[in-house]
């Protein structure tokens, strides 16, 4: 059964500092990856998709890394703001599970903090 | 920018009473996915819905539960006799394919339902 981990559950950094948030998943035979946002109460806003032939993903400032035999994925967002403090939650979509529409195991996210 | 909405944001029931969630995905995607998050824990996959029919469901999706895409726009989520235990936040899904980068899942700002 895959598993779904996030470390740290929270972060705070100063404004400007690059910084990299952690997602591990104990079965590497996954269809795909997504990262969102989701700010308090709010609902989740994907951030980006990697696919499992892709190594990452960029979007603006962020950049997604996916290391499929070590179990791994990665978020790195540069010059960090406070506007970038949310909650940051990855998802894997199996290919052993979930059926061919698929649904999304979580993790249970990263706060992270940006001070200005 | 097309979006999934829910309504209505919040819900309030008595245990034992009927709830209906409301969900318009996103005009062109065929997949559509119900998903909770119970205050403090990881989002957890429902029950995924494709061509009129249920494609694949967790094991939290019992005979109290039932989904339905009663015309072209909206999708339903139904519990029927609500426990205090479903008190939680909803989101609805939606996605465009079952492959490739259309797989990409988006979300709706969620449902959040009280049982008292």
């Amino acid at each position: 059964k895959q598993e779904v981990t996030q470390i740290p559950a929270a972060l705070s950094v100063p404004e400007g500092e690059n910084l990299v948030l952690n997602c591990s998943f104990t079965d590497s035979a996954i269809y795909n990856l997504q990262w969102f946002r989701q700010d308090p109460g709010k609902g989740l806003t994907s951030l980006l998709l990697i696919q499992s032939s892709q190594r990452e993903q960029t979007s603006g400032r962020l950049n997604a890394s996916l290391d499929k035999s070590s179990g791994r994925s990665t978020l790195y967002i540069a010059a960090s703001q406070p506007g970038d403090s949310a909650t940051y939650l990855c998802a894997a979509r199996g290919l052993n599970y979930g059926g061919s529409q698929g649904n999304l195991i979580f993790g249970k996210g990263t706060k992270l903090s940006v001070k200005p | 920018e097309p979006e999934v909405t829910q309504t209505p944001s919040h819900q309030v029931t008595q245990m034992g009473q009927e709830v209906i969630l409301r969900c318009v995905p996103i005009s062109n995607h065929l997949y559509f996915y119900w998903y909770r998050q119970i205050l403090g824990q990881k989002v957890e996959f429902l029950v995924s819905f494709y061509n009129n029919e249920i494609s694949e469901k967790s094991e939290i999706f019992d005979d109290q539960f039932s989904v339905e895409r009663p015309d072209g726009s909206n999708f339903t989520l139904k519990i029927r006799s609500t426990k205090l235990e479903d008190s939680a936040m909803y989101f609805c899904a939606s996605s465009e394919a079952r492959g490739g980068p259309s797989y990409e899942q988006y979300f709706g700002p969620g449902t959040r339902l009280t049982v008292t």
